[in-house]
């Protein structure tokens, strides 16, 4: 079955390090977004890739990292630099024209920081 | 003032009720709008999309978008506890990638 599959589900991570979390999709899509989801506040776009090799800050780019080599692969690396870095991150996939709002999400990340 | 409006509720209700989520947005050059519901610990999945003013119906769900007003809903009928869940409204632009979410409304459907 096609989808994106995302891991690990759950992280724990102390102060000061830097984790990343995986994010692999075989929906052939060209677009890949990374989210994070805290309570109340819906949504909030971090970084986006149109095209392997290429990606683009989002709302909230602060403390994180992104590459993405492969078209499959969108890896985000959460940094000792961002503040406040437990929430729920959710990476999702789309075709590029018409269509390219319709977001295919996976199963979502809880990073934990202790 | 947000871009995306939504109340996140929680929002709960009897069985077989009939349901209403709504969002306001301030940009008026969105023009695709959709309604993603979210299981707990699950990531989102569409539920419907519209593109521009108009009503949509999918089974014992509807959406509305009355661009005049700058304003969403989704109804829904028959309520069933297996639609208890958070529904997120996201809204978009032609040509440009990126959405924007409102904060999602939690919804609980009592048997």
């Amino acid at each position: 079955d096609g989808g994106i599959t995302q891991s690990p589900k759950y992280l724990f991570r102390k102060e000061g390090q830097n984790v990343t979390l995986s994010c692999e999709q075989n929906l052939n899509h060209d677009a890949m977004y990374w989210y994070r989801q805290d309570p109340g506040q819906g949504l909030r776009l971090i970084y986006y890739s149109q095209i392997v090799n290429d990606f683009q800050k989002g709302d909230i780019a602060e403390g994180y990292s992104v590459s993405r080599e492969k078209k499959e692969s969108f890896p985000l690396t959460v940094t000792s630099a961002q503040k406040n870095p437990t929430a729920f991150y959710l990476c999702a996939s789309s075709i590029m024209g018409p269509g390219a709002n319709v977001l295919t999400f996976g199963a979502g990340s809880r990073l934990t920081v202790l | 003032q947000k871009e995306v409006e939504q109340d996140p509720g929680p929002l709960s209700v009897p069985e077989g009720a009939i349901v209403s989520l709504n969002c306001t947005y301030s940009n008026s050059a969105f023009q695709y709008f959709m309604w993603y519901r979210q299981y707990s610990r699950k990531g989102p999945e569409l539920l419907m999309y519209t593109y521009s003013s108009g009503n949509k119906e999918d089974g014992r769900f509807t959406a509305q978008v009355d661009k005049s007003s700058k304003y969403i809903s989704l109804f829904i009928r028959d309520s069933q506890p297996s639609d208890s869940a958070t529904y997120l409204c996201a809204m978009g632009i032609q040509g440009a990638q990126k959405l924007v979410f409102g904060q999602g409304t939690r919804l609980t459907i009592n048997p």
